[in-house]
């Protein structure tokens, strides 16, 4: 079955750590997006993808990083400089020329700091 | 980043009653799309609308796509328990390029 696999689904850091949070699918989905949830809020978007190679900084960059070095994969580093990293985790993917049908999302991950 | 306006931010119902969110925005959107997220999971795409005026049916929802393109609501039928989560909005902006935009969520609370 297609679909888009985060791992693992609860991560403890302990301050002043990177993390690096996986996301993997084989839906041949073009574009990839990575999302951060508060508690009772909606989704803020970090960082996201339209091609192998290239990424473009959402409205919450600062103090995460990512990579795109094949068109499955998009993960996602926590830096030690993102000052409030507690927070649930989502990726997303899409096809590039059908924005259409919409984001198919992965089920998250639990992101604490202690 | 722009957001959706959402309301109700949260809504708390008797199972068995009908439910109406709805989406408002500044702008003109292309595509309305609803999503529902259960607790502790990825948000699951519900319904989508792609025409000024349109009016689609998925079991219970049925939402529609705003004349003016700016607004979307769904409404649910019979409210039941497993419709508790949160439902988001997300449309594609009119020369927003290749990403959705989301609302600010409703919350759902169904009791028995």
């Amino acid at each position: 079955d297609g679909g888009i696999t985060q791992s693992p689904k609860y991560l403890f850091r302990k301050e002043g750590q990177n993390v690096t949070l996986s996301c993997e699918q084989n839906l041949n989905h073009d574009a990839m997006y990575w999302y951060r949830q508060d508690p009772g809020q909606g989704l803020r978007l970090i960082y996201y993808s339209q091609i192998v190679n290239d990424f473009q900084k959402g409205d919450i960059a600062e103090g995460y990083s990512v990579s795109r070095e094949k068109k499955e994969s998009f993960p996602l580093t926590v830096t030690s400089a993102q000052k409030n990293p507690t927070a649930f985790y989502l990726c997303a993917s899409s096809i590039q020329v059908r924005l259409s049908y919409g984001y198919t999302f992965g089920s998250g991950t639990r992101l604490t700091v202690v | 980043g722009q957001q959706l306006n959402q309301s109700p931010q949260s809504m708390f119902i008797q199972e068995g009653e009908d439910v109406s969110m709805n989406c408002t925005s500044s702008s003109i959107f292309n595509t309305w799309l609803w999503y529902k997220q259960d607790p502790g999971e990825g948000p699951v795409l519900l319904i989508a609308l792609y025409k000024a005026g349109e009016l689609t049916s998925n079991g219970r929802l049925t939402a529609q796509f705003g004349i003016t393109r700016k607004d979307s609501f769904l409404n649910i039928s019979a409210s039941i328990p497993s419709d508790v989560g949160i439902y988001f909005c997300a449309g594609q902006l009119t020369g927003g390029g290749n990403k959705l935009t989301f609302g600010t969520g409703t919350q759902l609370k169904v009791e028995l």
